[in-house]
């Protein structure tokens, strides 16, 4: 069974410093995907990043970059020069290629002081 | 509008009563989903759809059914709905295996 891990409940970082916020995935299909979403207060589910399992090179979107290892199974979000609107709760998400379900971890709230 | 649309934004419904969450979206997306959001759970998957006609079971399908007649639109019914059913409902579509899911507004549904 697929399953994604996220043990951060919750994390602060300083305005304009970089955070990781981890994630750990579980599955024994070879072709996945990895993603990483931001829900903020008002609740809208956001997509920031993707990450195939072919991928040979760690995806970035802005900000944004995933630090993907694969052998390690972890796929963590790594924000650069956090700003006051990053705060939110991200969530990690995996989908497997053949099953197509799509699953997420249970989130880490992240708050940017000023 | 073009995107991804639920009706209604919230809901007040009393035990044992029927109610049904409606999903359209317009990108004729092959794939849909519907979540729930609890605290402490993040997102669970109730109930997907590969393509109109083609439903499978999530990781949360007990009290819910669904049904696709057409690609667009996927509702979500709770055939009796509880407590335990409160919650904040999302759905998601995507246009294959490969790519992000968009997701509504959310729903959300309270059980009295």
């Amino acid at each position: 069974a697929q399953k994604i891990t996220q043990t951060q409940p919750g994390m602060f970082v300083q305005e304009k410093e970089a955070v990781t916020l981890d994630c750990t995935y579980d599955t024994s299909d070879p072709s996945y995907g990895l993603f990483w979403y931001k829900q903020p207060s008002s609740g809208e589910m956001i997509f920031l990043i993707y990450q195939g399992s072919y991928d040979q090179q760690n995806a970035t979107e802005g900000r944004y970059s995933l630090n993907f290892q694969k052998a390690r199974k972890s796929a963590n979000l790594v924000i650069s020069a956090s700003q006051l609107g990053d705060s939110a709760m991200y969530f990690c998400a995996m989908r497997d290629f053949t099953g197509n379900q799509f699953y997420f971890g249970t989130g880490t709230s992240l708050t940017v002081i000023p | 509008d073009a995107g991804i649309t639920q009706s209604p934004r919230y809901k007040i419904t009393e035990t044992g009563r029927q109610v049904t969450l409606m999903c359209h979206q317009t990108w004729s997306h092959s794939y849909m989903f519907w979540y729930r959001q609890d605290l402490g759970h993040g997102l669970r998957l109730i109930y997907y759809s590969a393509a109109a006609d083609i439903t499978d079971k999530g990781e949360v399908p007990d009290g819910y059914v669904v049904s696709r007649s057409k690609t667009e639109n996927f509702p979500l019914t709770l055939e009796s709905a509880t407590r335990s059913q409160t919650s904040v409902y999302f759905c998601a579509s995507c246009r294959d295996s490969f790519t992000e899911a968009f997701f509504g507004q959310g729903t959300r549904l309270t059980v009295v």
